[in-house]
């Protein structure tokens, strides 16, 4: 079936460091990826996304990249901040109308 | 920019009893998710409707039904609360043509005691 698996946490770090949270997938053709983040005691927030092999999704300085070949959508920023800290959920969609399935989230804390 | 909208924002049910949680989609949206996040879990998909009639089905409890109506909005009722339906239960809509985008709302925190 489809899946999504992400490094597991808690993953603490330094203001300014570098951070990846590794995201795999399982699922047949060509889903759409995403990464979504949950503020504490807030709602789901999109990201960022991307729809196709090779692309490159951006936001607030986070990226993500679909690579169809190792079948990860790896997340990446140069500089975490304080505020960055959240619980950060790997996703995918098969199609447009299709469910979103998340990975078990992975929790960031940023301390200065 | 118009948003997804929950209510209640929290919900506070004893064991047997009845909850109905509503989500009105942002304007123009057709297709309308309900997801269930139980305490420190992933979100799970319930249950999906396009254009008022069922989707998709997850994996969502017998005792829980849900529809949506003629200006979109949905309900979901959950009918005799058990303390493992005490959970975070978020609605998601999302536009027609396909966008793949879901835009969630803020979610209905329902606790059973």
């Amino acid at each position: 079936g489809n899946s999504v698996t992400q490094m597991e946490g808690p993953v603490t770090l330094s203001e300014e460091a570098f951070l990846t949270i590794n995201c795999t997938y399982t699922a047949t053709g060509y889903p759409s990826l995403f990464w979504y983040v949950q503020y504490p005691g807030e709602g789901l927030q999109l990201l960022l996304k991307a729809t196709k092999a090779d692309d490159k999704g951006s936001n607030k300085g986070f990226e993500a990249t679909y690579r169809k070949e190792t079948t990860s959508f790896h997340l990446e920023k140069g500089s975490v901040q304080v505020s960055d800290s959240a619980v950060y959920f790997c996703a995918l969609q098969k199609t447009s109308y299709d469910k979103v399935i998340f990975g078990p989230g992975t929790s960031l804390s940023v301390i200065p | 920019a118009a948003g997804v909208i929950q209510s209640p924002r929290h919900l506070i049910k004893e064991k047997r009893e009845t909850a109905t949680l509503k989500c009105y989609p942002i304007p123009r949206h057709d297709t309308v998710y309900w997801y269930q996040q139980g305490p420190g879990q992933d979100p799970q998909f319930l249950i999906s409707f396009y254009e008022k009639m069922q989707s998709d089905k997850g994996s969502i409890p017998d005792r829980f039904s849900a529809q949506q109506f003629s200006d979109y909005h949905s309900e979901l009722n959950m009918s005799s609360l058990e303390l493992g339906d005490s959970a975070l239960y978020f609605c998601a809509s999302s536009p027609p043509q396909g966008s793949y985008e879901q835009y969630f709302g803020p979610g209905t925190r329902l606790t059973v005691t």
